[in-house]
Parts: C-alpha cells; sequence; structure tokens
C-alpha cells in the first residue's frame, strides 16, 4: 500500500516553455504532498508543501509564481515550472504521508526534467 | 544547527561486513524516525521506521533508537554491493513536517 505515482518520469523542453508535473496518491488520500528537488550529487531540497484545498507554502527562495503548485484534490497535486530555464534543470520528487499518526513519507520515483 | 545531522561519507565496507550508518537530531519532541535508500538517479524508498527506544530489526538491516542522546542509527548486516546507495536520516515531529539529513553515501566493495 501507499503508492505515489509521478508523471511524467522524465521530460525534455525547451527554454521559456512550461512543464507540468503530476503527483497522485493511488490508495490512500493525501492531505499534504511535498515536492522536492535535488540536483546531481545534492541533497533533497524541499520546496514546499502542498495542501488540499489551499495555497501551497514555499520554502525560502523559491519562486511561487514560477513553481506553481495545485492540489485539488486528495489524491492528485501538480507543479508547474513556467518559463522554465536551463538552470530549472533537475530532479523533481514528490511524496505524501498517509495521514495516520507516526506514517512516513513515501516517494513518487521523480521526473527528471532538461531544459534546452 | 541542522535539524537532522549525517556523516556524508562516503563510507566504504567490503562484501560482507557490518555498515553502521549515524544520525543525530536535534529536536527533543521528534516522534519519529526514519531511513530511507536511495540509488542514484532514483528516488528515495522507505526501509526503516522506528519509533520507541532500543533496536529494530528487519531481515539485514537494524535501526536503533536513543532518544537521551538525540541519536538513531541503522545497521547493515552482510553488507552487498547492492546496497551501495546514499542512506538518508529522516526525523517527523508532528507527522505533517519531515526533516531530512544530507544522507551517506555507502559503497560496498565486493
Amino acid at each position: 500500500g501507499a503508492v505515489v505515482s509521478q508523471h511524467p518520469s522524465w521530460v525534455i523542453c525547451k527554454s521559456g516553455t512550461s512543464v507540468k508535473i503530476e503527483c497522485r496518491s493511488l490508495d490512500f488520500q493525501a492531505t499534504t504532498m511535498f515536492w522536492y528537488r535535488q540536483f546531481p550529487k545534492q541533497s533533497l531540497m524541499l520546496m514546499a508543501t502542498s495542501n488540499e484545498g489551499s495555497k501551497a507554502t514555499y520554502e525560502q527562495g523559491v519562486e511561487k509564481d514560477k513553481f506553481l503548485i495545485n492540489h485539488a484534490s486528495l489524491t492528485l497535486s501538480t507543479l508547474t515550472v513556467t518559463s522554465a530555464h536551463p538552470e530549472d534543470s533537475s530532479f523533481y520528487i514528490c511524496s505524501a504521508e498517509t495521514g495516520t499518526y507516526n506514517s512516513p513519507l513515501h516517494f513518487g520515483n521523480g521526473t527528471r526534467l532538461t531544459v534546452t | 544547527q541542522k535539524e537532522v545531522e549525517q556523516n556524508s561519507g562516503p563510507l566504504s565496507v567490503p562484501e560482507g561486513a557490518i555498515a553502521s550508518l549515524n544520525c543525530t537530531y536535534s529536536d527533543r519532541v521528534s516522534q519519529s524516525f526514519f531511513w530511507y535508500r536511495q540509488y542514484s538517479g532514483k528516488s528515495p524508498e522507505l526501509i526503516m521506521s522506528i519509533y520507541s527506544n532500543g533496536d529494530k530489526e528487519d531481515g539485514r538491516f537494524t535501526a536503533q533508537l536513543n532518544k537521551a542522546s538525540q541519536y538513531v542509527s541503522l545497521l547493515i548486516r552482510d553488507s552487498q554491493p547492492s546496497d551501495s546507495a546514499t542512506y538518508l536520516c529522516a526525523v517527523s515531529h508532528t507527522g505533517n513536517q519531515f526533516y531530512f539529513g544530507t544522507g551517506t553515501s555507502l559503497t560496498v566493495i565486493p
């Protein structure tokens, strides 16, 4: 149980375009989902916390107008990278927790974004 | 001070040896502790959860928690080359906030 599905697994886009990444909890309802970014050989960096039905909470230094997060249902959160630039190329990973006491985070398989 | 600290390594052990990974955390009210394994280019996967003081064993993995010392560790017995990965320690206070260490890179040498 507690499966998180993330799509696409990789995407290549041209500079200036937008890319949408979907994160779905397949067998549980996720009130809260988390979006991370990871550059090669670096640690996970939390970008934002996504709450169903409300605005996302962004970490310091993360541009909310560039990284649009929508959590419209209890099983789906989306991250849209707007006007992507080569420096946005990274590994984006979503995660969710089931909401039960002491439950761990479950991660999607990640999306590797390359902006040319 | 960081919430969760790990030795970044790299840690190298020969095949068949015990690998010992350590993690300290700063907030005494932390309640839940997790170890994740991350292979290069992949997302983290949960391998162990521990919530109370003492040892918890699952196959070749043993997690150890000492809340008084604010210390959690992961032992991997009979290490295999397939265990080569980065191991992330994570701590949760309230269930909707998770703090990750920077990870320890483990290499198991055949």
